[in-house]
């Protein structure tokens, strides 16, 4: 069974410039999560899904960063006008179900803003 | 708010020696425990979580039990090997908010030969 793929794998920009990150979840998994983790440190959820439905965004940089699942299956994960702040590794992770569910990680996508 | 502490950054010993790596947190709720592991260049993995039977869960040599009275779910092993290298994260899931994951900082462990 094909595991959580996520694409690209690395990415370098500029301030300012905008990226998109892919995610394509287990199949029949009903849960997409979106981690940033930062160099040394742990993951930070930046937003999950149920199907095609936002259950938690809360700590998505709204001004910058936006997320849709729009068939409930696929993920695009994607800043506007990216900072320096913003490196570290973007970790998508997939469930089927919630509670006490195990999440499935994807390789992540590693970005370097300079 | 939900936090997870790891004090140890960075962990280093011998094969064979015990393996112990502190975990506390602090919940609002009683929240499930877990260990994810990440090897070099992988991509995180699930290795224990908690039961709610109190029952202590085991996984390639690895154990944690759940001590709601000190707030802890350390991770142990007998005995170390080689290949147990990596990045171990406690993680917490409160069970009423549902599926979010709260990290601990993580804990690098490194066996030597």
């Amino acid at each position: 069974e094909a595991g959580v793929t996520q694409s690209p794998r690395y990415a370098v920009l500029q301030e300012g410039q905008a990226v998109s990150f892919w995610c394509d979840p287990i199949s029949g998994h009903d849960t997409l999560y979106w981690y940033q983790q930062p160099r040394d440190q742990g993951p930070q959820l930046l937003v999950y899904f149920r199907d095609e439905a936002v259950i938690d965004n809360s700590q998505l940089p709204s001004d910058r960063f936006s997320a849709v699942r729009p068939k409930g299956t696929n993920s695009t994960l994607k800043i506007q006008s990216a900072k320096q702040g913003d490196t570290a590794t973007y970790l998508c992770a997939s469930s089927f179900g919630t509670i006490y569910a195990e999440q499935f990680f994807g390789p992540g996508t590693r970005l370097t803003v300079l | 708010g939900d936090s997870v502490t790891q004090t140890e950054g960075l962990v280093t010993l011998t094969e064979g020696l015990p393996v112990m790596l502190n975990c506390t947190y602090q919940s609002t709720y009683s929240p499930f425990l877990f260990w994810y592991v990440q090897h070099l260049n992988e991509a995180p993995k699930l290795l224990l979580k908690s039961f709610t039977d109190n029952k202590r869960p085991e996984h390639q040599g690895f154990h944690a039990t759940l001590h709601k009275s000190s707030s802890s779910f350390h991770l142990q092993k007998s005995s170390a090997q080689l290949s147990d290298s990596a990045l171990y994260y406690c993680a917490l899931s409160e069970g009423d908010a549902g599926a979010k994951l709260t990290f601990g900082g993580g804990t690098r462990l490194t066996v030597r030969p």
